[in-house]
């Protein structure tokens, strides 16, 4: 089945100390999107790619990275994280932009911060 | 700025009952609008949407309608099982062509 698939489903790691979250697509999308999803709250766009094309939210702290190497692979890097990124990171794809594309979303990697 | 409110945010129904979750929008100009299943430690899932030249429109067991004048839209499920279960959120695409979602809506059903 075609899908979007994330790992790891559960990543833990130390304040400040970097790390990688990465997503992949069987669907072909053009375009993929990086979520964060804190308990109870509505996903929050982080940023997103339509092919290579990066486009950041304004309110995305600096401390969020993102790479797209191809059309497949995405990935979520958070360079020092805190306290408060703790969190599910959702990551989704679309096949375009706009209202006849749905997003359909990967199961996410819930991130703990220690 | 756009803005999506969700009501109730959370909801108990009796097995075999009726459940409708409401959003509102601040846009006039939205004109798509999904509505999205949340099951524990899984990730969204579309499961109905609908456009702003549709009033109603139908899957099953699940509904959605839309007031453009009232801007406001309506998630209904009929006939509810245990495996509706989950958390709701709407959806509404702004000129922008993004997606923001409502608060969402935790939905129990008690066998």
């Amino acid at each position: 089945d075609a899908m979007v698939i994330q790992n790891p489903r559960y990543q833990v790691t130390q304040f400040g100390k970097p790390v990688t979250l990465s997503c992949s697509q069987t669907l072909n999308h053009n375009v993929m999107y990086w979520y964060q999803q804190k308990s109870s709250q509505a996903p929050k766009l982080l940023f997103h790619y339509y092919d290579k094309d990066f486009n950041n939210e304004a309110d995305t702290p600096d401390n969020f990275q993102s790479r797209r190497p191809n059309t497949s692979f995405c990935f979520l890097d958070i360079r020092s994280p805190g306290l408060g990124d703790a969190a599910m990171y959702l990551c989704a794809t679309s096949r375009d932009q706009g209202a006849y594309s749905p997003l359909h979303f990967g199961n996410g990697t819930r991130l703990t911060v220690t | 700025g756009e803005n999506v409110e969700q009501h109730p945010s959370t909801l108990s129904v009796q097995e075999g009952d009726s459940a409708v979750i409401k959003c509102t929008y601040s846009d006039s100009a939205s004109n798509y609008f999904p509505w999205y299943k949340q099951e524990l430690g899984k990730g969204p899932q579309l499961i109905i949407d609908i456009r702003s030249n549709v009033g109603e429109k139908k899957d099953q067991r699940i509904a959605v309608t839309l007031n453009k004048t009232a801007k406001h839209f309506s998630l209904h499920i009929t006939e509810t099982q245990p495996e509706d279960s989950a958390v709701y959120f709407c959806a509404a695409e702004f000129g922008n062509e993004k997606l923001t979602f409502g608060t969402g809506t935790r939905l129990t059903i008690i066998p």
